[in-house]
């Protein structure tokens, strides 16, 4: 079955670091989203992707945070200058053309150091 | 906006059934879900349900939708020890980018 697969699966990282999370969504999926849940709240949404550029982000996306597709497979997040308080657990989605179902990968955890 | 809420925890004997419930506030047309995660790992879709159904069931997995009170439950019939996990209830509008609203998540325990 087809999965969302993200790498790593832990990064630690020092404050005021670049860092960079991978996700490849689904094959032939045309919508692409990141959350992140910081350690026992609920999960929050960050940003969504579709046809190459941003198309809804939330307040916690700020310009410290951008995505990319570089290669038409991969998909990233990248923290400019992290912050003790970006230490969180990151998901990636994806979704396709007129699907319901978001599918998940297992998550990137992060943390700041 | 969109609005989902859960109670926290619950705790349910083996071979019993559990009912999680959830609240929602959207009033547009809305897919609403029920994920599963385990202790340390990812988002598992295990059901969606539409919101002009009222019931949709799925081997041990029965979801009921209440719209009038837009309230959401997910029952599992026979829970067993490796059901538990934490249950989130989310939502998304039909159409348009689809974003996922997250509930707090409940946490099911299941004692032998």
């Amino acid at each position: 079955e087809p999965e969302v697969t993200q790498t790593p699966s832990h990064q630690v990282t020092q404050m005021g670091q670049e860092v960079i999370l991978r996700c490849v969504p689904i094959s032939n999926h045309l919508y692409f989203y990141w959350y992140r849940q910081i350690l026992g709240q609920k999960v929050e949404f960050l940003v969504s992707f579709y046809n190459n550029e941003i198309s809804e982000k939330s307040e916690i996306f700020d310009d410290q945070f951008s995505v990319e597709r570089p290669d038409g497979s991969n998909f990233t997040l990248k923290i400019r200058s992290t912050k003790l308080e970006d230490s969180a657990m990151y998901f990636c989605a994806s979704r396709g053309d007129r699907e319901p179902e978001a599918f998940f990968g297992q998550g990137t955890r992060l943390t700041v150091v | 906006g969109e609005d989902v809420e859960q109670s926290l925890f619950l705790s349910v004997r083996e071979g019993d059934s559990s009912v999680i419930n959830c609240t929602y506030t959207d009033s547009s047309s809305t897919y609403l879900y029920w994920y599963k995660q385990e202790p340390g790992a990812g988002l598992q879709l295990l059901t969606y349900i539409f919101s002009n159904m009222d019931m949709k069931q799925d081997q041990r997995l029965t979801v009921l939708l209440n719209k009038k009170d837009k309230h959401l439950s997910l029952r599992i019939a026979d829970t067993q020890t490796g059901d538990s996990a934490i249950y989130f209830c989310a939502e998304s509008i039909r159409g348009g980018y689809q974003k996922v609203t997250f509930g707090t998540g409940t946490k099911l325990q299941v004692i032998p």
